[in-house]
């Protein structure tokens, strides 16, 4: 089983729709970062937690140490949110990231 | 600036070629990153430096010989690759140690013919 498991791994929804993406973990972490993947493109870090909540315009990402699960939801979700979205922990060994295998989500005009 | 740049964008090369990856960083991190990365997967670790010493290499073959000559620059050497190696190769730089956010360049889609 991997250390961490995303769900679900393909998501298509109407332009406007609420989105979730969730991640579970199994191992001891330090962090943990949302990064999102435009087709063909490079990657861009969205969000690093080690508790709570953070928000940026659309996006909110939540973390529960506890229940070792993380969630990234995309509000009045736009086309242009199309892309491939990865969470990665970071397990304090040494600039060393963690990956899951990534949730692709299209957004439908 | 915070951006990592990447040359070339794209690369195609035979298995008998030596050719270079060039990655370029000027927001003072001294933590560089290798990945490979296949079609509809998670990138993978190749290699990381830290002050411009290698301090972590995941097993990855010799014909994949990376270099950091200062704290800016990050090659890696490529020689006698398979064709199973082709894939987009991303560089990533952060400050060194744990829970720092990694920023990741444009990648280098290569294909080995």
């Amino acid at each position: 089983k991997n250390e961490v498991e995303q769900s679900p791994q393909n998501l298509t929804a109407q332009e406007g729709e609420f989105i979730t993406i969730n991640c579970s973990y199994s191992v001891g972490i330090s962090a943990l970062h949302w990064l999102q993947q435009h087709p063909g493109g490079g990657i861009v870090s969205l969000f690093m937690l080690s508790s709570g909540k953070k928000k940026h315009g659309r996006l909110i990402a939540t973390i529960n140490i506890q229940e070792k699960h993380s969630s990234l939801h995309i509000t009045a979700s736009h086309p242009r949110d199309s892309a491939v979205y990865i969470c990665a922990v970071d397990k304090a060994a040494g600039n060393k990231l963690t990956f899951g295998g990534g949730t692709r989500v299209l957004v439908k005009p | 600036d915070t951006e990592v740049t990447q040359t070339p964008k794209h690369l195609v090369m035979g298995m008998t070629n030596k050719k270079s990856l060039k990655c370029e960083q000027h927001m003072g991190h001294r933590a560089m990153y290798w990945y490979k990365q296949k079609a509809k997967k998670p990138p993978e670790l190749m290699f990381v430096y830290s002050y411009e010493k290698l301090s972590i290499n995941e097993s990855v073959p010799s014909r994949f010989s990376p270099e950091c000559p200062n704290s800016s620059l990050l090659n890696l050497h490529l020689h006698a690759l398979q064709p199973e190696d082709s894939a987009l190769y991303l560089c990533a730089s952060s400050q060194v140690g744990d829970n720092n956010e990694q920023f990741f360049g444009p990648g280098t889609r290569l294909t080995v013919l």
